[in-house]
């Protein structure tokens, strides 16, 4: 089956800094890829969404110098986090849709962003 | 704007039992997709089953059924035979012409 895979699943940083996660679809093409956030205990809520070739949707309410979203190639998306700040610290997924239309998504495993 | 409700925060069944798992949502929309994802502790996203809305036959999974009523916008899951590794955080999830949108999911324990 289709395989999404994220990469780093944790990392820790120093506020301030920026960090860097990887989101590959490995068996299949995505035009389109989702960024997702995730709080303890709570529901998957839509970042940006995340097209080849072209600006990324963000979704109201998130900052889109903060969080920069990178899809340069049909397999890969990246979300770099400027300037970290504890508050941002969370479980970020991303997400790839395998065809067009309603097609199921795949999901990564997630990255557990800790900023210190 | 598409929202997906999902009633029941947590709940819990005994080994081999059925567990039922509500959903709504509210649409505009004729077309669309609808969703039960899985989030155990690993936190990874693992789909369960998926309901095309132009389909009147409830979809099944081996022990995983729907009960999808349209016109009511009902669309829960019913866990047959529940087993220790169902346990985990169930989402419901709708798609049609914006990107998918997530119930507040439902905390599934499965007592021995």
């Amino acid at each position: 089956g289709a395989v999404v895979s994220q990469h780093p699943s944790r990392v820790i940083c120093k506020s301030g800094t920026s960090v860097k996660i990887e989101c590959r679809s490995l068996d299949f093409q995505a035009t389109t890829m989702f960024w997702y956030r995730q709080f303890p205990k709570q529901s998957l809520m839509l970042m940006a969404t995340s097209n080849e070739g072209s600006k990324a949707t963000y979704e109201q309410g998130v900052e889109k110098d903060k969080f920069l979203i990178n899809h340069a190639s049909l397999t890969l998306s990246t979300l770099t986090v400027t300037s970290a700040h504890p508050e941002d610290s969370s479980f970020y997924i991303c997400s790839a849709r395998e065809g067009t239309g309603n097609s199921p998504l795949h999901f990564g495993n997630g990255t557990r962003l800790t900023v210190t | 704007a598409q929202t997906v409700t999902q009633s029941q925060p947590e709940m819990s069944v005994q080994e081999a039992e059925t567990v039922t798992l509500s959903c709504t949502y509210d649409t505009s929309e004729s077309d669309y997709y609808l969703f039960w994802y899985k989030q155990p502790p690993s936190r990874q996203m693992i789909l369960v089953i998926r309901q095309e809305a132009y389909k009147q036959q409830n979809a099944t999974e081996n022990r995983f059924s729907v009960n999808f009523q349209k016109a009511a916008k009902s669309f829960s899951l019913k866990i047959s035979d529940s087993q220790l590794g169902d346990a985990a955080m169930y989402f419901c999830a709708y798609i049609g012409n914006t990107p998918l949108v997530f119930g507040k999911g439902t905390r599934l324990s499965v007592i021995a």
